[in-house]
Order: C-alpha cells, then structure tokens, then sequence
C-alpha cells in the first residue's frame, strides 16, 4: 500500500539556523506530493505542494522538489524562526477520481527553534 | 469565508458512552472527508462522503463508527460505546467539486476516561 516515511524528531534548531527535514514515499500510483504544518491547538495548513516530477513547491520560506528517482520530498528552509515551531506532515495523494481529500499522512515531525 | 468548522473542539466521554463530532464544510463544499490523529502519529483516514452518499469507508472500523453528511446540516461522526483508545484528535477536511485542495478544521479532541 501507499506509506510516507519523515525523519524521527523532535528536531530542535536555533533562529537562522537552515532545516531539512526528510520525507520519502512508496506508492502504486503517480502521486502528488504535500507539505502540512500543524501549530499548536490548530488544525492542517497546507504549506506547499508539487503534482510531477521535478516540481518545486514553495511558500513562506520552505522549499521541497519532487524526486521521483529517489522517491523523496524533503522539506527545506534556508533560516528558520521561533515562530516556525510547529508540527510537520508530508502527505501523498494518488491521482485519478474525485477524492481530492483523501491523503495518506506520514509520522509528523515535531520542530522547535529557539531564539 | 469562514472555514471549516468542527464542534465540540474538546469532548470528553466515558467509557460506554457516545461521543458525536460535528464538522461544517466550507461553504459551497460538498465533499467532506474525516481522519483520525492517534497520541504522536500521523492523520489516517477514516472516510470520504459527499452530500447524502458514503463514497470511501475503507479506513472506518467496521464496528461502533458511523458517519453522515447530510442534504442539510453539518457531517456527523457518531462514536458508539466509545472506550479509551478512542481517546485522539478527529479531523474534517472539505473541498469543492473539482478542486484540488482540501482545507482542514481544527480538530475536536476526544478523550475517553
């Protein structure tokens, strides 16, 4: 079946400091790829998103490209701020029908920055 | 344009007991999906309807869960006889017809004691 696979957290970074944060997939189909970020007490922001290959998701600093070749969508941002911290979820959606909703979410990783 | 709207955003229940989520879409969002967020986990998904019509349940529990989303009204998520591992945050999500993004409520958390 579809999976999505993060790193293990929590990850614990200083302001300014550059994140990454892995994320890699396996799944029959051709899937379409997201970024969620989750702050405390809040539901799922959709942070970015990439639909083929190659593709460049990017929003509010963060940055992940689609790899098909390695199956990955890491998740970047070159300077990171406390107001950052939050919870992050990569996400796939297998293509075709009208389930536009129906993702499959990886583990979360927990990130905290510090001043 | 308000969001999606989940009530009660905290719930508590005792064992045995029937716990009711509430979720109300976007507005002019007709499909509407429900996940379950285990303690330190990731969403998984539980079902997908559209107004009056169950498309997915592949991811309900075949006992004890029940969805609706009906012609009026808000979609309901009933949990019957609720026990303690059905202590989790429950998430709704919804979209429009031919559109590609979903957008999340923010959760009711349950706790069963």
């Amino acid at each position: 079946g579809d999976s999505v696979t993060q790193m293990e957290g929590p990850v614990t970074l200083s302001e300014e400091a550059f994140l990454t944060i892995n994320c890699t997939y396996t799944a029959t189909g051709y899937p379409s790829l997201f970024w969620y970020v989750q702050y405390p007490g809040e539901g799922l922001q959709l942070l970015l998103k990439a639909t083929k290959a190659d593709d460049k998701g990017s929003n509010k600093g963060f940055e992940a490209t689609y790899r098909k070749e390695t199956t990955s969508f890491h998740l970047e941002k070159g300077s990171v701020q406390v107001s950052d911290s939050a919870v992050y979820f990569c996400a796939l959606r297998i293509a075709g029908g009208t389930s536009y909703g129906k993702l499959t979410f990886g583990q979360g990783t927990i990130l905290t920055v510090h001043p | 344009n308000a969001g999606v709207m989940q009530n009660p955003r905290h719930l508590v229940r005792r064992r045995g007991q029937e716990a009711r989520l509430r979720c109300s879409p976007m507005k002019g969002h007709s499909h509407v999906y429900w996940y379950r967020q285990l303690p330190e986990e990731g969403l998984k998904f539980m079902v997908y309807l559209q107004k009056e019509n169950i498309i997915d349940e592949s991811g309900m529990p075949k006992e004890r869960f029940s969805a609706e989303f009906p012609k009026e009204g808000p979609s309901i998520l009933r949990i019957q006889q609720v026990v303690r591992g059905d202590s989790a945050a429950y998430f709704c999500a919804s979209h429009r017809e031919l559109n590609t993004e979903a957008f999340f409520g923010q959760g009711t958390r349950l706790t069963v004691v």
